[in-house]
């Protein structure tokens, strides 16, 4: 079954830097869009990012557009989200999730696998 | 960006029953609605896709319907393992955006 492992969070103070990792398998990497997902204690869920299967397409919410950057490594099946000038309502468990459609230039659409998530806190 | 409004935000039920959980969308998201289950201390799962296709390994208990927007989820008979938070998601423009969640919890 597709395994999505993710890793990188850690505490950081408002204005720092952290840049999460998404290890993958048993899927063809580069045939999917990944996307981050992240999610506020006891919050709801909240899409961030996400990239095409080619990495040629990227896409952002708006509350993080400018500060993070999503990119991926499909010789090493890794996903990434470089974040900076963090801030408090950063904080947050940051999932990564694997587009249920087949596709290298697809952009972003519904999430079939999730890993378990990375916790993020930005706190002083 | 697109905003979708669950209702209610709790529903309170008993094993067996059937629930009904409903999603509306700020503009006309077409068919291109995803419901998702989420347990404590879970990562969500993926159920429906495409207002009414069950993904993988779901079982036939849940179904989806609606379009344009209005949208709901229905689970005809309620297992002990039902008792979750689900969201609502579309993909028809981006940002992709969730609703805030429906808690189906035990009456």
């Amino acid at each position: 079954e597709v395994q999505l492992l993710e890793s990188g969070g850690g505490l950081v103070q408002p204005g720092g830097s952290l840049r999460l990792s998404c290890a993958a398998s048993r899927f063809t990497f580069s045939s999917y869009g990944l996307s981050w997902v992240r999610q506020a204690p006891g919050k709801g869920l909240e899409w961030v990012s996400g990239i095409t299967g080619s990495g040629s397409g990227t896409y952002y919410a708006d509350s993080v557009k400018g500060r993070f950057t999503i990119s991926r490594d499909n010789s090493k099946n890794t996903l990434y989200l470089q974040m900076n000038s963090l801030r408090a309502e950063d904080t947050a468990l940051y999932y990564c999730a694997k587009d249920i459609s087949k596709g290298a230039s697809r952009g972003p659409t519904m999430l079939d696998y999730w890993g378990q998530g990375t916790l993020v806190i930005v706190s002083s | 960006e697109i905003v979708l409004t669950q209702s209610p935000a709790t529903l309170s039920l008993s094993p067996g029953e059937r629930a009904t959980l409903s999603c509306r969308a700020s503009q006309s998201v077409g068919s291109y609605l995803a419901w998702y289950q989420q347990k404590p201390g879970q990562a969500p799962r993926l159920l429906i896709y495409d207002t009414s296709n069950r993904a993988t390994g779901i079982p036939a208990r849940f179904s989806g319907s609606g379009s344009g927007t209005d949208f709901t989820l229905t689970i005809s008979s309620l297992e002990p393992e039902d008792f979750a938070v689900y969201y609502c998601q579309q993909r028809s423009n981006w940002p992709l955006t969730f609703g805030g969640g429906t808690k189906v919890d035990i009456k």
